[in-house]
């Protein structure tokens, strides 16, 4: 049972490209998360999100709550944004998904 | 500001072996967690504290125990290693599980 799913699952990009990772739920939520983890790294919280828009630098999270999804966008992609990117989602517990691997080329 | 602390970074183990993991937050959280981390699959709750001296099962939770020693410590224990528990393991907390979670840097076992 995938309560998250994510995609792309792997994703490259040229640096200063624009990016989308997708993210849809099929649980009833009262909050959606971003997370962010380096290579090696631990996790770190970017947004936390239960309707509209967040933005936080070249990063802009939205959510739909109708429709079950989240998108997270990158603009001007820089090869410092390589990481997994985590979609997880609030309940009555959280839950996860599997993660996005972005990679930005120079 | 520590944040969550969570020692140590590495271990290896022999199959039998036991090691606690130990974890600290200085934010105040009612809640604690333990999850591991497997390549292609999510983060996946292994035992979670909602408050102080209370703990529950997650959805692994065979083959761990875990003790809340106080409000800030939450440890997770293997008594008897097995190569199935070689996996990458996250503490983490939140005021409840309506808010940010927030991460300990990780601890990478490896179990022979």
């Amino acid at each position: 049972k995938n309560e998250v799913e994510q995609s792309p699952q792997n994703l490259t990009a040229q640096e200063g490209e624009f990016i989308t990772i997708n993210c849809s739920y099929s649980v009833g939520i009262s909050a959606l998360h971003w997370l962010q983890q380096h290579p090696g790294g631990g996790i770190v919280s970017l947004f936390m999100l239960s309707s509209g828009k967040k933005k936080h630098g070249r990063l802009i999270a939205t959510i739909n709550i109708q429709e079950k999804h989240s998108s997270l966008h990158i603009t001007a992609s820089h090869p410092r944004d390589s990481a997994v990117y985590i979609c997880a989602v609030t309940g009555n517990q959280f839950y996860f998904g599997t993660g996005t691997s972005l990679t930005v080329i120079p | 500001n520590a944040g969550v602390t969570q020692t140590p970074k590495f271990q290896v183990l022999k199959t039998g072996q036991s090691m606690t993991l130990q974890c600290a937050q200085d934010m105040n959280h009612n809640s604690m967690y333990w999850y591991r981390q497997d390549p292609g699959m999510g983060l996946r709750l292994i035992y979670y504290s909602a408050s102080e001296g209370t703990t529950d099962k997650g959805e692994v939770p065979n083959g761990y125990n875990v003790s809340r020693l106080n409000k800030r410590e939450f440890s997770l224990r293997l008594e008897s290693a097995a190569p199935s528990q070689t996996s990458v393991y996250f503490c983490a907390s939140s005021e409840g599980v309506q808010r940010e979670l927030f991460f300990g840097s990780g601890t990478q076992l490896s179990v022979l």
